[in-house]
């Protein structure tokens, strides 16, 4: 069984357009994340929830807004979209902070804005 | 500055020989400390993590920590072609934030 599952795997869109990547986890973690690698494999954090609750909000535009029915699923929302935005996006999940605290990724989607 | 930098490299290493990566961090009060390896097209995974001022060891792998210097570092001895991958240093800040670095590009020449 897939631990965090993204879908889909890939998206090719053109700009303008509006997409979403759906998120899920079976791990029964608390926390999930949205996080953006670049084409430099720098992996930047987007977006944090803790039971549904919103508790990290980067620099993001407003154009992307992530929404979580329930803490099993955090889904991203990306409206007119841009050749910037054009990157890997990873989900990940995490039990409550402690020290510890290991983030299970999911396996990525790799958006392409033409 | 950057919270989390790293030299992005390429590092290559020969077959068997220690491979060592580092990452220094900006903010003196974060606690956590975690290596993530990630291959070409795929996920980053987890390979150590560090709370402690020191060495932990895990098979292959010293992850070393030094808090007062703020710099963190990661070990691979008896490096293997299969090590070659990019090597990911994240340090936990505040409400569950894990910030990465830019990762470490690591090669292992057979």
């Amino acid at each position: 069984d897939t631990a965090v599952s993204q879908t889909p795997k890939y998206l090719v869109t053109q700009m303008g357009n509006d997409k979403s990547i759906k998120c899920e986890q079976n791990l029964g973690h608390d926390t999930m994340y949205w996080y953006k690698q670049d084409s430099k494999k720098f992996l930047k954090i987007m977006f944090s929830y803790n039971n549904k609750e919103l508790i990290i909000n980067e620099t993001v535009p407003n154009r992307f807004s992530p929404k979580s029915p329930d803490k099993a699923h955090l889904n991203l929302h990306i409206n007119s979209l841009e050749l910037g935005d054009s990157a890997v996006y990873f989900c990940a999940s995490s039990r409550r902070q402690n020290l510890n605290t290991e983030a299970f990724f999911g396996q990525g989607t790799r958006l392409t804005v033409v | 500055q950057k919270e989390v930098e790293q030299n992005s490299g390429p590092l290559s290493v020969p077959e068997g020989a220690i491979a060592s990566l580092n990452c220094t961090y900006s903010d003196r009060g974060s606690q956590s400390f975690f290596w993530y390896r990630q291959y070409s097209g795929k996920s980053p995974e987890l390979i150590m993590f560090i709370y402690s001022n020191g060495d932990k060891e895990d098979g292959r792998f010293t992850a070393q920590l030094n808090k007062a210097s703020q710099y963190v570092s990661l070990l691979i001895r008896d490096s293997q072609p299969s090590d070659s991958a990019t090597y990911l240093c994240a340090v936990v800040k505040g409400a569950q934030k894990l910030v990465f670095g830019q990762g470490t590009r690591l090669t292992i020449n057979p």
